[in-house]
């Protein structure tokens, strides 16, 4: 079925040190949306990309859609304490407005 | 931005007994709102997609009867775990959808029911 593939699953960095999350479909995307997952708490919506090749930038946070829109990440530049969570990507897969989640990559910061 | 309230944040209830969750969107109307639910460490899984004035669709595998869902209002949906059980236990969420078809979805904190 429909799924987008969303790697790494877990990630574990250094406080200052840069990650990545990556967003892979096999199918074009007409859309994709970032949101985050603090433990324990509820999704919250980060970005939304809709045009090829798209970058976009929230202060340490950059988002970008690949150019055949099949692709996404999201970099992270030295990371906080406060960026610990979990970050999934997700995308409208046809007209009824259900998004497809991707499994979404957990990251721990040491301090 | 838009704020959607989830009540209550958690509850812990008797196996048998039934669980109603509401979910209401405080200042936007919603005719879509999505109801879900997550295991610990894992994604999001849709229950089911609940339209103002009309039946849910409930996603494959999800039973109906058990999982009552009502959305009587534009800023209303309620989800009720009948005869709940052990296995019932999770962590559910809601969603309002906004006005336009690629708006995001705005989530309530989410409730947490513990069945004993």
């Amino acid at each position: 079925g429909q799924q987008v593939m969303q790697i790494p699953q877990y990630q574990h960095v250094q406080e200052g040190e840069d990650f990545t999350t990556y967003c892979n479909s096999s199918t074009t995307l007409s859309n994709i949306q970032w949101y985050k997952q603090r433990p324990g708490g509820h999704p919250v919506f980060l970005i939304q990309l809709v045009k090829s090749g798209e970058v976009k930038k929230q202060k340490r946070l950059t988002f970008q859609f690949g150019e055949a829109k099949k692709n996404s990440s999201l970099h992270i530049t030295a990371t906080q304490t406060t960026d610990v969570g979990t970050y999934f990507c997700a995308y409208n897969a046809g007209n009824n407005r259900k998004l497809i989640w991707g499994l979404g990559t957990s990251l721990a910061v040491n301090p | 931005g838009a704020v959607v309230s989830q009540h209550p944040s958690w509850v812990i209830c008797k196996s048998g007994t039934s669980v109603k969750i509401e979910c209401r969107s405080l200042d936007f109307q919603a005719t879509t709102m999505f109801w879900y639910r997550q295991f610990p460490k894992q994604s999001l899984m849709l229950m089911a997609t609940s339209n103002e004035g009309s039946k849910a669709t409930y996603e494959q595998g999800v039973e109906k009867d058990k999982f009552l869902i009502n959305h009587a209002s534009l800023t209303l949906s309620t989800l009720t775990v009948t005869s709940a059980h052990p296995e019932d236990s999770s962590f559910y969420i809601c969603s309002a959808a906004g006005a336009f078809f690629n708006s995001p979805l705005h989530f309530g904190n989410g409730t947490r029911l513990t069945v004993t």
